[in-house]
């Protein structure tokens, strides 16, 4: 069964580090999404990407956030100066019609 | 904006009795809705959706949920746990498909013997 992947499963960072988090979506799906959960809380939305573009993304998204497929099949998250509280477990996703979301096993990153 | 609501932190069942985790929406139409579980270590499956029509659906692993307009509900069923239930369950709105998906803060489940 296609599945969504990310590497690594687990980073640890110095605050102030740039960080980048991969992802191998499902081959044929078109909708890309990036998601967060910090340690007790819910899980957020951070932004969607749909025609090489950033379709929608959430107020925690500013500037230190990046997104790109620079390749056709990867699909990375960059965090250019990583604070204590971008702690978080973050997740891919992807889909194909803009129906249902199929998520990876998260990428937990840990900023010291 | 739309918010999700799962009152139940933490539901405790033993194996093989019936289940019901509650949800509980906020939006101004009808929303687009999905369960998801997540195991230890694991990361979202999705366990079954809400788009339109009959509105009690099935969903893998034996689950179902029914959306009730008039109470903004979707209220997770299944008639008989298992052991291998024990997880994190997420309702999820979205106001179209799935871009922005809004989560509640989830419920553990733990099954007892």
């Amino acid at each position: 069964e296609p599945e969504v992947t990310q590497t690594p499963s687990h980073q640890v960072t110095q605050m102030g580090q740039e960080v980048i988090l991969r992802c191998v979506p499902i081959s044929n799906h078109l909708y890309f999404y990036w998601y967060r959960q910090i340690l007790g809380q819910k899980v957020e939305f951070l932004v969607s990407f749909y025609n090489n573009e950033i379709s929608e993304k959430s107020e925690i998204f500013d500037d230190q956030f990046s997104v790109e497929r620079p390749d056709g099949s990867n699909f990375t998250l960059k965090i250019r100066s990583t604070k204590l509280e971008d702690s978080a477990m973050y997740f891919c996703a992807s889909s194909l019609m803009n129906t249902e979301a199929f998520f990876g096993q998260g990428t937990r990153l840990t900023v010291v | 904006a739309q918010s999700v609501t799962q009152p139940d932190i933490h539901i405790t069942v033993s194996e093989g009795a019936s289940l019901e985790l509650r949800c509980n929406y906020s939006y101004g139409a009808t929303p687009y809705l999905f369960w998801y579980v997540q195991s230890p270590g694991q990361g979202l499956q999705l366990l079954l959706k809400y788009f339109s029509g009959d509105t009690l659906v099935q969903g893998i692993k034996g689950f179902e949920a029914e959306f009730k307009r008039s109470q903004s509900s979707f209220n997770l069923r299944k008639p008989s746990v298992h052991w291998s239930d024990a997880a994190e369950y997420f309702c999820a709105v979205a106001p179209f498909g799935n871009e922005k998906l809004t989560f509640g803060t989830g419920t553990r489940l733990t099954i007892i013997p």
